[in-house]
């Protein structure tokens, strides 16, 4: 299965853009990169997911490679309740998500 | 409406019981799965249900066995649990299981077995 590559931890300043990275070198053509996100006590949220172009939504915007090795998930402005664990996950097209260590972002006021 | 409910929110229960968790969505969607997710950990996949079906298991013990009713709600029946197994239990649902679908989240059950 390809895997994917995320800093432990990063932080951000309140009302900031934040760039999220995500590394995965070995994906395949069919697999969507998926984003999720778990605030402290809560079950996963979806964020948003692509597949070969950049996709926008309300929450946040996903900036897909070139070459797909790596994508990057961007908040345009960051709050302090967007702290939480951020995992990038590749899914190929008829097989399951696993979930990877994610990242963990906080938020500083 | 996306929400996917779970119940009950808690559960202790002992070596020995049998107990069941429930999980809900009306959302439509032919695709539910049960994670699970210890403390500081991503959560792991258990099973997959597609229209009812069973179509994953990820080699989980016999003494975890899923259940699905109806397209809308989907079992957990938990029995001779072991301590190790005390963890947080996710269900989702998508409207199929391709990974071109997104997975709603429920908020989950924290089981402790004692």
């Amino acid at each position: 299965d390809a895997k994917t590559t995320q800093p432990n931890s990063m932080e951000s300043n309140e009302e900031e853009p934040v760039h999220l990275p995500c590394n995965h070198s070995t994906i395949s053509g069919t697999d969507y990169i998926h984003w999720y996100r778990q605030l402290p006590s809560q079950g996963p949220e979806y964020v948003i997911h692509g597949l070969t172009s950049n996709v926008n939504n309300r929450m946040a915007s996903l900036a897909i490679a070139e070459d797909r090795k790596s994508s990057t998930l961007i908040l345009h402005r960051a709050t302090l309740r967007d702290a939480a664990v951020y995992y990038c996950i590749l899914a190929p097209l008829h097989r399951d998500m696993r979930f990877g260590a994610g990242t963990r972002l906080t938020v500083k006021p | 409406d996306t929400e996917v409910t779970q119940t009950p929110k808690h559960l202790v229960m002992g070596m020995t019981n049998k107990k069941s968790l429930k999980c809900e969505q009306h959302m439509g969607h032919r695709a539910m799965y049960w994670y699970k997710q210890k403390a500081k950990k991503p959560p792991e996949l258990m099973f997959v249900y597609s229209y009812e079906k069973l179509s994953i298991n990820e080699s989980v013990p016999s003494r975890f066995s899923p259940e699905c009713p109806n397209s809308s709600l989907l079992n957990l029946h938990l029995h001779a649990l072991q301590p190790e197994d005390s963890a947080l239990y996710l269900c989702a649902s998508s409207q199929g299981v391709t990974s071109s679908y997104e997975q709603y989240f429920g908020p989950g059950t924290r089981l402790t077995v004692t």
